[in-house]
């Protein structure tokens, strides 16, 4: 079981906004930065979301991130059939003494 | 551009050695802004991050792997590699290498190794 909580799955359609969530603890989300990766299919994982909020270049605005408190979210918006596949955070944990990640949450385009 | 490419052997037997290399291209990992890190995932455990080495060679480990992990530079070959001692079924995973900036902001990653544990 993961540190960082995150659904096991999401879905929407076409055009859809959709939002995941990552749940922590004061020992890693209530005071350390939050990232975002995206893993399609059968590829490494992709930066979307660095230092909670930021886009690095090339990846579209469709794409943002926020924090709150203990928790963190990330929302895409108009949503494609290509965004299909798994969105995982990651944080550094104080306590453990390590960068953890949440279990992932697998988005079906329908 | 920036890129990473794992190595290494497919298939190892349990309680022996594994022995992966990381070959970077696109930078050269003698740059103190840049940490090398390793990191697995297996579809029980999902993604671990196992470790990095920075240019200086100081390493940090995830207390997890401590005491079984190793992960050196070679920088006349701008590599790095992450030995991992006594494997068992349970390391059974993809290995990925990959640059960060900071802890957990990995920005480049390799395409990832399937490494499998059995005799």
């Amino acid at each position: 079981q993961s540190v960082l909580t995150q659904p096991p799955s999401a879905s929407g359609t076409p055009g859809q906004r959709v939002t995941f969530s990552c749940s922590g603890s004061s020992s890693n989300i209530g005071n350390r930065y939050v990232y975002w990766y995206q893993q399609l299919p059968g590829t490494a994982p992709k930066l979307l979301i660095y230092r909670n909020d930021q886009r690095p270049s090339g990846v579209p605005d469709r794409f943002s991130g926020s924090k709150s408190g203990t928790s963190a979210s990330l929302a895409v918006s108009g949503l494609r059939p290509e965004d299909e596949g798994d969105y995982h955070c990651a944080s550094w944990d104080d306590s453990l003494s390590a960068v953890i990640f949440g279990g992932g949450t697998r988005l079906t385009v329908l | 551009q920036v890129q990473l490419q794992e190595s290494g052997p497919g298939l190892v037997r349990p309680w022996e050695t594994l022995s992966l290399t990381c070959s970077v291209s696109g930078v050269s990992v003698n740059i103190g802004s840049y940490y090398w890190n390793w990191i697995r995932q297996s579809p029980e455990k999902g993604l671990e991050w196992l470790g990095y080495i920075y240019y200086s060679g100081s390493t940090t480990y995830n207390p997890s792997f401590k005491s079984r992990l190793t992960v050196s530079l070679d920088m006349s070959r701008n590599q790095f590699s992450l030995n991992l001692k006594s494997v068992t079924a349970a390391d059974t995973a993809v290995y990925y290498c990959a640059r960060s900036y900071s802890y957990g902001h990995f920005d480049y990653w390799g395409q990832g190794t399937l490494i499998t544990v059995s005799s």
